[in-house]
């Protein structure tokens, strides 16, 4: 089944706890995602990557580190986590071109005290 | 840069009723444009999309869109509501970044109550 995977689905942790999400994809797809969802703003995009070790910002890129060393693989670090980086987290993938859809993952819940 | 507004936050329809989601954009050109659903709990899944040609969009679930250049919208629409389409709708604009790839922007989402 083709599908976008994230881990851990559900995080609470402390200020300043070092941490990763990962994400991975199966449908060979080059272009991958991810995003935070806040109430009343949407989802806005925090970095992207084209390709394996091609990476950029998105819109909200403070506080957070991404790396692509395997094409399926696009995990969301954040090296010192603070209490406004509480959010829901979608990673998304698509096929590099222009024009074609974005399959998301479920969704990760993370909360920093 | 593009812009995508949705301007209800809420809305509440009766089960049955037809269904009108609103969605403007602004950008110099056609963008892509898609709506996207999240169900509670669950990530977006795509309804439909537009890229070019005919202008009214038929997408999964019985929904379908309207692309009015004139007025920079892409309005959803559903003749009738079911219980289980009440869930959150997302407008997206996608348009071509300086390195040919697409950036989508998403609109801040309208939540779709649906009563008996």
């Amino acid at each position: 089944e083709a599908q976008v995977t994230q881990n851990p689905r559900y995080l609470i942790t402390v200020t300043g706890k070092k941490l990763t999400v990962t994400c991975s994809q199966n449908m060979n797809h080059e272009y991958m995602s991810w995003y935070r969802q806040d109430p009343g703003l949407g989802l806005r995009q925090i970095y992207y990557s084209m390709n394996v070790e091609v990476t950029d910002k998105g819109d909200v890129p403070e506080g957070y580190k991404v790396s692509r060393k395997e094409k399926r693989n696009f995990p969301l670090i954040l090296e010192s986590p603070s209490p406004n980086q509480t959010s829901l987290y979608f990673c998304a993938s698509s096929p590099a071109t222009l024009n074609y859809e974005q399959y998301f993952g479920p969704g990760t819940r993370l909360t920093v005290t | 840069a593009q812009s995508v507004t949705q301007p209800d936050i809420h809305i509440t329809v009766s089960e049955g009723a037809s269904l009108e989601l609103r969605c403007n954009y602004s950008y110099g050109a056609t963008p892509y444009l898609f709506w996207y659903v999240q169900s509670p709990g669950q990530g977006l899944q795509l309804l439909l999309k537009y890229f070019s040609g005919d202008t009214l969009v038929q997408g999964i679930k019985g929904f379908e869109a309207e692309f009015k250049r004139s007025q920079s919208s892409f309005n959803l629409r559903k003749p009738s509501v079911h219980w289980s389409d009440a869930a959150e709708y997302f407008c997206a604009v996608g348009t071509p970044n300086s390195g040919g790839y697409q950036k989508v922007t998403f609109g801040t989402g309208t939540k779709l109550q649906v009563i008996p």
